[in-house]
């Protein structure tokens, strides 16, 4: 069993499109997080939710809107997509949203034509 | 506000060689420290952690040791493998504040192991 899976796991699209990504775990997990890995591997945070409420959003455009429907599930749905969008994006979770060690998924690779 | 700095890569190692990536880091409150490795194509693993001063986190012959008079938290291998091969992150997680256990990653370190 997958602990946390990601869909799609590949996404080919064009600039100005809409396009979402669907996150889930099943580790009974109380704290889900969206990273963004650039070109050159760089990781970094976007959002965060701790049981379905959202607790970081860092400086991220807001064509990008997260929604939580429950614990288990985190979708990052993105619109007027750009060509600088194009990178791996990452989730994760982690029991709490203390210092706990974070799970990731397999990323979904997203390149904007 | 938090960071990590790894070493410069990538790396190149013959197998059985021995691997050092040095990582040190800023941080506000009391951190948990992690070294995350991705493999080609794959998402992040967890290889190991420690969550305080003098820990010693290890995983699969990998060490590393939470040195907080140094702030550094270095990844040393005795023998490195050819499936070693990999890029490695060094990690911080502050709870503090508004971190949140956000994980702050450095910039990665490529390892390329040759037989």
């Amino acid at each position: 069993d997958t602990a946390v899976s990601q869909t799609p796991k590949y996404l080919v699209t064009q600039m100005g499109n809409d396009k979402s990504i669907k996150c889930e775990q099943n580790l009974g997990h109380d704290t889900m997080y969206w990273y963004k890995q650039d070109s050159k591997k760089f990781l970094k945070i976007m959002f965060s939710y701790n049981n379905k409420e959202l607790i970081i959003n860092e400086t991220v455009p807001n064509r990008f809107s997260p929604k939580s429907p429950d614990k288990a599930h985190l979708n990052l749905h993105i619109n007027s997509l750009e060509l600088g969008d194009s990178a791996v994006y990452f989730c994760a979770s982690s029991q709490d949203n203390r210092q706990g060690t974070q799970y990731f998924g397999p990323g979904t690779r997203l390149l904007v034509l | 506000g938090d960071s990590v700095t790894q070493m410069e890569g990538p790396v190149t190692l013959s197998e059985e060689a021995f691997l050092t990536i040095n990582c040190t880091y800023t941080a506000t409150g009391y951190p948990s420290l992690f070294w995350y490795v991705q493999y080609p194509g794959e998402g992040l693993q967890l290889l190991l952690k420690a969550t305080k001063a003098d820990d010693k986190g290890s995983n699969k012959g990998f060490e590393a040791t939470y040195r907080k008079e140094t702030t550094s938290f270095h990844l040393e291998k005795g023998s490195v493998q050819v499936s070693d091969s990999a890029v490695y992150f060094c990690a911080l997680s502050d709870a503090g504040g508004t971190s949140y256990g956000k994980l702050t990653f450095g910039q990665g370190t490529i390892l390329t192991v040759h037989p």
